[in-house]
């Protein structure tokens, strides 16, 4: 059984569209995260939710926009996609904000989608 | 401003040749720092948490180790399969929430 699952795996699209990514977690776990990979592989939070509540939001535009209908999934719109925007998107999750943010409990993160803006 | 080096970016080794990569780190209070493993097209892989300076954590040829400024993942006897990138990643204090800081990795290639 895949503890964080993403779909699309690949996804391949033209400059300007809206596009969406979903996660699901069945971990049971409260929190969960959407982080960038860029072509350096450096890896960056962007947001982070808890009990489907946003609880980290960084420095990222606008046209990324986040929801979380229940605390198992946790989704990423992409709005007028540019080709900037290219680059592997990870969703995480563990299991308590607050021992977590103590470090006291573990990230785990799922496959990537790899997003080509064109 | 928190920050974490990982060095060397690239490393080759031949099969049974140990060595070591070091995660260096720059945050005003650790809560913990954390190791993955992340092979080409996959997500990062869980190996160890470390909290405090001294601390010592094995996983087969693999045993990370902490200093008060950095840790060191030490690879011993490494076989082909430990072919990976390896990420070091930190909770700190002054972190929002739950965010990790990750380094930029160190790509570990071993050949037999």
């Amino acid at each position: 059984d895949t503890a964080v699952s993403q779909t699309p795996k690949y996804l391949v699209t033209q400059m300007g569209n809206d596009k969406s990514i979903k996660c699901e977690q069945n971990l049971g776990h409260d929190t969960m995260y959407w982080y960038k990979q860029d072509s350096k592989k450096f890896l960056k939070i962007m947001f982070s939710y808890n009990n489907k509540e946003l609880i980290i939001n960084e420095t990222v535009p606008n046209r990324f926009s986040p929801k979380s209908p229940d605390k198992a999934h946790l989704n990423l719109h992409i709005n007028s996609l540019e080709l900037g925007d290219s680059a592997v998107y990870f969703c995480a999750s563990s299991q308590d904000a607050f021992r977590t943010a103590l470090g006291k409990e573990t990230q785990y993160f799922g496959p990537g989608t790899r997003l080509l803006v064109l | 401003e928190d920050q974490v080096t990982q060095s060397p970016e690239a490393l080759r080794l031949q099969e049974g040749e140990s060595s070591s990569l070091n995660c260096s780190y720059t945050v005003s209070g650790l809560r913990g720092l954390f190791w993955y493993r992340q092979d080409p097209g996959k997500g990062p892989e869980f190996l160890f948490t470390l909290y405090s300076a001294g601390e010592e954590k094995e996983k087969e040829r693999l045993k990370a180790t902490l200093t008060k400024k950095e840790s060191f993942l030490h690879i011993t006897a490494p076989k082909p399969e430990d072919s990976a990138t390896y990420l070091c990643a930190v909770q700190a204090v002054d972190q929002a929430g739950t965010a990790l800081i990750f380094g930029k990795g160190t790509t570990l290639s071993v050949s037999s």
